[in-house]
């Protein structure tokens, strides 16, 4: 189906493991990206990626790491979970133009107790 | 001071009211903008762009004050499903998104 998948939609991990979270577009869009959302807060930037091979840090990249080997997929890994990851995972895919929206995968849910 | 700046209410208005929402941008670079609408444990889902001259969809619209670096969304004749939480978005590559503004239109 068209559009932008994230897997798994739920996940409950411990503190220390490591976790992969995944995402992908059927676009063929340029800009992919990541953000965490905490209970009641806004949307925080993690990482993003110009197109594939290109990633850059948002606001908050400490503890994650992301590849994007083909444009299609935009893993990000937590190398060693925290409580504090505790959060809603949204990826998030975008064309080039200026104008362009951004378009949501329906989040991850992941707890780390 | 934060790239983009948003009253975060909450906005409790009765059905058939009209309500404002503000927001104010730094960067003055800034090169398109738009609003989202976001329903609660839910993806932010885009509810229009803003242009400059100023956009109506519907019982929505949307303005945008470059010289003044401020957007507002307008809603009127408020119904019990524009319960949600507003974003207001600026495209300074990457784009930034508000805290937002949560709304709640009661019976």
């Amino acid at each position: 189906d068209a559009g932008i998948t994230q897997s798994p939609r739920y996940k409950i991990t411990e503190t220390g493991r490591q976790v992969t979270l995944m995402c992908h577009q059927t676009w063929s869009h340029s800009y992919m990206f990541w953000y965490r959302q905490d209970l009641g807060h806004g949307l925080r930037l993690i990482y993003y990626s110009a197109a594939a091979d290109i990633t850059d840090k948002g606001e908050v990249p400490d503890g994650y790491v992301v590849s994007r080997s083909k444009t299609e997929n935009f893993p990000l890994t937590l190398e060693s979970a925290t409580r504090s990851q505790t959060s809603v995972y949204f990826c998030a895919s975008q064309g080039q133009g200026v104008g362009d929206e951004q378009f949501f995968g329906p989040g991850t849910r992941l707890t780390v107790l | 001071r934060k790239e983009v700046e948003q009253d975060p209410g909450p906005f409790n208005v009765p059905e058939g009211a009209t309500v404002a929402f503000n927001c104010t941008y730094s960067n003055s670079a800034s090169q398109s903008f738009f609003w989202y609408r976001q329903d609660c444990r839910k993806e932010p889902k885009l509810l229009m762009s803003v242009y400059s001259s100023g956009n109506e969809d519907g019982r929505f619209t949307a303005q945008l004050n470059r010289a003044s670096q401020y957007i507002s969304l307008l809603i009127r004749d408020s119904k019990l499903s524009d319960s949600a939480t507003y974003l207001c978005v600026v495209n300074i590559s990457p784009m930034r998104f508000g805290a937002g503004t949560r709304l709640t239109v009661k019976p």
